[in-house]
């Protein structure tokens, strides 16, 4: 099964704030990675798939990139209802598997 | 409209057996490019992927369960059912399916608390 691994696990930052998650692959899955986010008690929402390419209804204060091995995750100007987790997941292979997640919280 | 409805018991006991159903609605499970994924997570812990089933009917399963698990689907019920054996303590999370397109989990179930406990 291929290893996601999510830097940092946990970020602290303050409204307003632009920060980025990085997502790293045990191998090349080219450009087959998406984001959710996640909040207490609720499903996860896809945010971004296929690197780059924003869910319907998702703010294009998030944005991703990459390739291969190597993803960042970006969200620029911080809100509120922005502080959650957020995933990483390959769709290269089956199992499609997730990173352990970045936890934002509020400074 | 698409939804994912998860049900099952909420309360297992260690050795047994569970079953999840999960009911879909706003899409058909034989549509091509789709599949229906189980997916866990433990309290406070991460996303688990456990079994995928797709669209033609090919499955696949996490390496460290494969041996417990088994996914089927009947379409003209729109449910796709999640068995998993032997189930122990450390099983207990909250279980989620969700639809698959284009490998990614675009609509998701509000997800159901199994606890594993005698």
């Amino acid at each position: 099964d291929i290893q996601l691994t999510q830097s940092p696990s946990s970020l602290s930052a303050s409204v307003g704030d632009r920060v980025t998650i990085t997502c790293r692959a045990s191998q090349s899955i080219s450009t087959y990675l998406n984001w959710y986010q996640q909040k207490p008690r609720k499903a996860p929402k896809l945010l971004v798939y296929a690197v780059s390419n924003l869910q319907n209804g998702v703010p294009s204060k998030f944005s991703g990139s990459g390739s291969g091995t190597d993803f960042t995750l970006t969200i620029s100007s911080l809100q509120p209802e922005d502080f959650a987790t957020y995933y990483c997941q390959q769709s290269y292979s089956t199992p499609y598997t997730f990173g352990q997640g970045t936890k934002l919280e509020i400074k | 409209q698409v939804t994912l409805k998860e049900s099952g018991p909420v309360v297992v006991q260690p050795t047994e057996t569970l079953t999840l159903t999960c009911s879909v609605s706003g899409f058909s499970l034989s549509t091509p490019r789709m599949g229906v994924s189980w997916i866990r997570q433990p309290p406070g812990k991460a996303l688990e992927p456990l079994a995928h089933i797709s669209s033609n009917d090919e499955t696949s399963y996490i390496t460290s369960l494969k041996t417990r698990l088994t996914i089927s689907k009947d379409t003209s019920k729109s449910q796709v059912v999640l068995t998993m054996t032997t189930m122990d303590p450390v099983d207990t999370a909250t279980y989620f399916c969700a639809r698959t397109q284009r490998g990614a989990f675009d609509y998701w179930g509000q997800g159901v608390l199994v606890t594993v406990s005698s």
